[in-house]
């Protein structure tokens, strides 16, 4: 099993829609979740952390952490073309390390 | 403010060779953590690197190995390559030591092909 799972997608959705990235983990002591966006070609980058149980909002971006299912996702409100990127999910476990999915690549279609 | 840089950004190389890749954190930051990103395995983190110590380490064999400079600055060495170590490698930058309070900041990284 890995440490962090995500599905590879790609998942397509019409612009304006709501996209809804997910995640699991299976160090059950990990307090520390983000989530990373990275464009073709380039590097990735912070979009977002949560360290607590429940949502946390960010413009159109509301992650969301259960830690009791080890589980944490990503929506993304009004889904622009522009959002169109392979999106990393990683977790800080036990060990101190940032571990991350191998991503979930998204598409907006117009 | 100038951002992550990371030198060479293309590389080709041969089996059995080695390889240094260079990584210039943004100004003041002094937490230098380096990674692997392959198709199949995805990003994958190697270690990292706090004022010149190595502070956590991946799984990675020894033939990886890196440092960090007093102005924290640091390379990542791979000796004896193998085809499999084609892949980017990627160095990150933030402020302190870990993970867990500090936005990483990502290089362009470094494209290396192993023939």
């Amino acid at each position: 099993q890995k440490e962090v799972e995500q599905n590879s997608g790609p998942l397509s959705v019409p612009e304006g829609a709501i996209a809804s990235l997910n995640c699991t983990y299976s160090d059950r002591v990990s307090q520390s979740f983000f989530w990373y966006r990275q464009y073709s070609g380039k590097s990735p980058e912070l979009i977002m952390s949560i360290y607590s149980n429940g949502d946390k909002e960010d413009g159109r971006f509301t992650a969301q952490l259960n830690k009791a299912s080890q589980y944490v996702s990503l929506l993304i409100r009004d889904s622009q073309p522009s959002d169109s990127a392979t999106y990393l999910c990683a977790v800080i476990g036990g060990t101190d390390k940032l571990i991350f999915g191998t991503g979930t690549r998204l598409q907006v279609f117009p | 403010k100038a951002g992550v840089t990371q030198t060479p950004r293309y590389l080709i190389k041969t089996r059995g060779q080695q390889v240094t890749l260079s990584c210039s954190p943004i100004s003041g930051h002094r937490s230098v953590s380096w990674y692997q990103q392959t198709p199949g395995q995805g990003l994958q983190f190697l270690f990292e690197y706090f004022s010149e110590t190595q502070r956590n380490k991946g799984n990675f064999p020894g033939r990886f190995s890196g440092r960090q400079f007093s102005n924290s600055r640091s390379e990542m060495n791979v000796s004896t390559l193998e085809l499999g170590d084609s892949a980017l490698y990627l160095c990150a930058s933030s402020l302190s030591a870990g993970f867990s309070t500090d936005t990483q900041y990502f290089g362009p990284g470094t494209r290396l092909t192993v023939l």
